[in-house]
């Protein structure tokens, strides 16, 4: 069956540090992936999206990755902040713009 | 830009009565709209999807006749919680995108709405 797998326990980080979250999936073949940002009791904010034919994008500090061999998306966050702390979504479109969603993986930096 | 807005974000009601949530996408038009609910440290989970102009496309295991969807114009859409009971107690959210278009694969999601059902 289809699966979207994100790790489910928090990642906790130093200020400064890189954070890696991982997201891998099976079952799929993914048009794009994205990375959505979530606060508690918030809606998720759009990050980036990535194509099946792209194997890196950056947007300032995040990098995201996409390595459709391995099914496997990372997405780092260089020099990490305390307000980068949330829970961060990985979404597979496989097309017709239906998307699904990882459970996530919270995400706490400390000063 | 593309800023979506959900009313009400919370709302406590009884059970029985029906509940409606509206979603508007402020400053683009939405051509697909899409209803999410999500339980604590879960995933979103798909609820349905609507185009403007017809009607929503449901999920499996999503009652349509519970959970009302209307489009009516490519900047507002509407859920309705009819006869609520304190299973439908949840977080809802909506999203919308321009799909069709290029970029139209991002959704753009409202903050959500807090629903309790007493």
């Amino acid at each position: 069956s289809q699966k979207i797998e994100q790790n489910s326990e928090a990642l906790n980080i130093q200020e400064g540090k890189t954070a890696t979250l991982t997201c891998n999936y099976t079952n799929y073949s993914p048009a794009y992936l994205q990375w959505y940002r979530q606060d508690p009791g918030r809606g998720p904010v759009f990050l980036l999206l990535i194509r099946e034919n792209e194997k890196e994008k950056r947007k300032e500090r995040l990098k995201v990755t996409f390595d459709t061999t391995l099914k496997q998306s990372l997405f780092h966050i260089t020099a990490s902040q305390p307000a980068d702390s949330a829970t961060y979504l990985c979404a597979l479109s496989t097309g017709g713009f239906k998307t699904i969603f990882g459970a996530g993986t919270r995400l706490f930096v400390k000063a | 830009g593309a800023v979506v807005s959900q009313h009400p974000s919370r709302v406590i009601c009884k059970s029985g009565t029906s509940v409606k949530i509206e979603c508007r996408s402020l400053d683009f038009q939405a051509t697909t709209m899409f209803w999410y609910r999500q339980f604590p440290k879960k995933s979103l989970m798909l609820m349905a999807t609507s185009n403007e102009g017809s009607k929503a496309t449901y999920e499996q295991g999503v009652e349509k006749d519970k959970f009302l969807i209307n489009h009516a114009s490519l900047t507002l859409s509407t859920l309705t919680v009819t006869s609520a009971h304190p299973e439908d107690s949840s977080f809802y959210i909506c999203s919308a995108s321009t799909s069709g278009t290029r970029g139209g694969e991002t959704q753009y999601f409202g903050p959500g709405t807090r629903l309790l059902v007493l």
